[in-house]
């Protein structure tokens, strides 16, 4: 069986500062890992995915993540958060299938 | 940009009714899919869906539930005798080209309270 586990299940930060939303997998198969964004009232969004290679996946808006498989880890990572990162943000798997497994998201709020 | 859409945004139905969930995915994407959070709990894949054909359902895709593309650009989701635990967000999503590591494509799903 796979699973996805996001332990924080809201994280309030200041605009500016730095933040990481944890997510920590279990699977028996090799996988494919994906971070996912939904702003209030949209779908959610593909925000960066780890296939192979490098370990550290980047986006567009400044939010990384590392790919860590001893630890079985793929947490999220921005250095500076503005007010529109505000949303929620979910880890999700593939394993042996296209089909996704997820955990169960963080909210990220983001105070002026 | 092209976006998946969902219709309707909410929908309220009693025990027992059938409702139908519709989607209209990306135009040029080829698989889709249906999942479903409800509330408090994690988003949960029912199934996935090819060439007129599913690809792969959960456990929880019963004989209740049915999927259909009629035309050319609606995918949609039949619970046949709703239950209250049916109630939840279903999101629809498709891709391009299926396969893992392909990138699915949410719509801002369809909130269903079956009461």
């Amino acid at each position: 069986a796979q699973s996805v586990t996001q332990l924080d299940s809201q994280v309030p930060v200041f605009e500016e500062a730095p933040v990481e939303l944890r997510c920590n997998y279990s699977s028996s198969v090799s996988v494919y890992l994906f971070w996912y964004v939904q702003y209030p009232n949209q779908g959610l969004q593909l925000l960066l995915k780890y296939l192979s290679g490098s370990t550290l996946v980047e986006s567009i808006n400044g939010f990384e993540a590392e790919f860590n498989k001893s630890q079985t880890s793929f947490h999220l990572r921005k250095p500076s958060v503005h007010i529109s990162d505000t949303a929620e943000y979910f880890c999700a798997l593939q394993g042996g299938s296209e089909k996704l497994v997820f955990g169960k998201g963080t909210k990220l709020t983001v105070n002026p | 940009e092209p976006e998946v859409t969902q219709t309707p945004s909410h929908q309220v139905t009693q025990m027992g009714q059938e409702v139908i969930l519709r989607c209209v995915p990306i135009s040029n994407h080829l698989y889709f899919y249906w999942y479903r959070q409800i509330l408090g709990q994690k988003v949960e894949f029912l199934v996935s869906f090819y060439n007129n054909e599913i690809s792969e359902k959960s456990e929880i895709f019963d004989d209740q539930f049915s999927v259909e593309r009629p035309d050319g650009s609606n995918f949609t989701l039949k619970i046949r005798s709703t239950k209250l635990e049916d109630s939840a967000m279903y999101f629809c999503a498709s891709s391009s080209s299926g396969g893992r590591g392909e990138t699915q494509y949410f719509g801002p799903g369809t909130r269903l309270l079956v009461l």
